[in-house]
């Protein structure tokens, strides 16, 4: 079955760089959107279509899928962009989402 | 604006069920599905389904495809998700998600509800 595969967790030092994968089978084959969630909120789509940014989200976020991974990166990293960050992806008319990935700027 | 303002927070016993509203303002309500997805405490989205507020088709998660019911009323902009024979393992936070296409059988989701807290406890 299906399945997206994040890392639980990144640190990151305010202003460097941060990068989340999601793995799964022939990723590169499908598009990839990406989700930050803050504590207590809804997530919010920061990446859709594996690397365009809706309006209003800063350039610091980009993204990229390729063969079996796809790749979050936040360059410049703020404190504010501690979060938890989810792909998503569909297979088969289904909605998936990935295992998630908590983001800590130390 | 486009605003999904969803129903409040409830509280129920095992076998019950629950019903909860998100209500759609701000756009063409018929032109775009709405999406089901669930969090549990500390857990990761997890997608329950959809439904076609223009033609009332629904498409459910194999998970959820015997217990939960989505529909809506057109006159007031709102859509439903039921879920029945509750048990502990559906405490969660449900919302509400507008799509929007992003190519035959992908979408994304652009706008969120604030979420609905369920919680099943006896």
């Amino acid at each position: 079955s299906f399945e997206l595969t994040q890392p639980p967790s990144v640190s990151v030092s305010p202003g460097q760089t941060a990068s989340i994968t999601c793995s799964a089978d022939k990723l590169g084959n499908k598009f990839v959107h990406w989700y930050q969630q803050k504590p207590g909120q809804s997530p919010v789509v920061i990446i859709y279509q594996d690397y365009k940014r809706p309006s209003g989200i800063p350039e610091r976020f980009s993204g990229s899928n390729s063969v079996h991974t796809a790749t979050l990166t936040i360059s410049g990293t703020q404190p504010t962009d501690e979060a938890d960050y989810y792909c998503q992806a569909w297979d088969s008319g289904t909605g998936f989402f990935g295992t998630g990935t908590t983001v800590t700027v130390l | 604006q486009v605003q999904l303002v969803q129903s409040g927070a409830e509280v129920k016993k095992p076998g019950a069920s629950v019903k909860v509203s998100c209500k759609a303002s701000g756009y063409i309500f018929t032109n775009h599905a709405m999406h089901w997805v669930r969090q549990a405490p500390g857990q990761r989205l997890e997608w329950m389904g959809w439904i076609n507020t223009g033609t009332n088709g629904t498409k459910y998660s194999q998970k959820f495809q015997d217990r939960v019911t989505f529909t809506r009323d057109t006159s007031a902009l709102v859509v439903y998700m039921e879920l029945s024979s509750l048990r502990s393992e559906d405490t969660a936070v449900y919302y509400c998600a507008r799509p929007q296409y992003s190519r035959v059988g992908d979408y994304y989701f652009d706008y969120w509800g604030q979420g609905s807290l369920v919680t099943v406890s006896s």
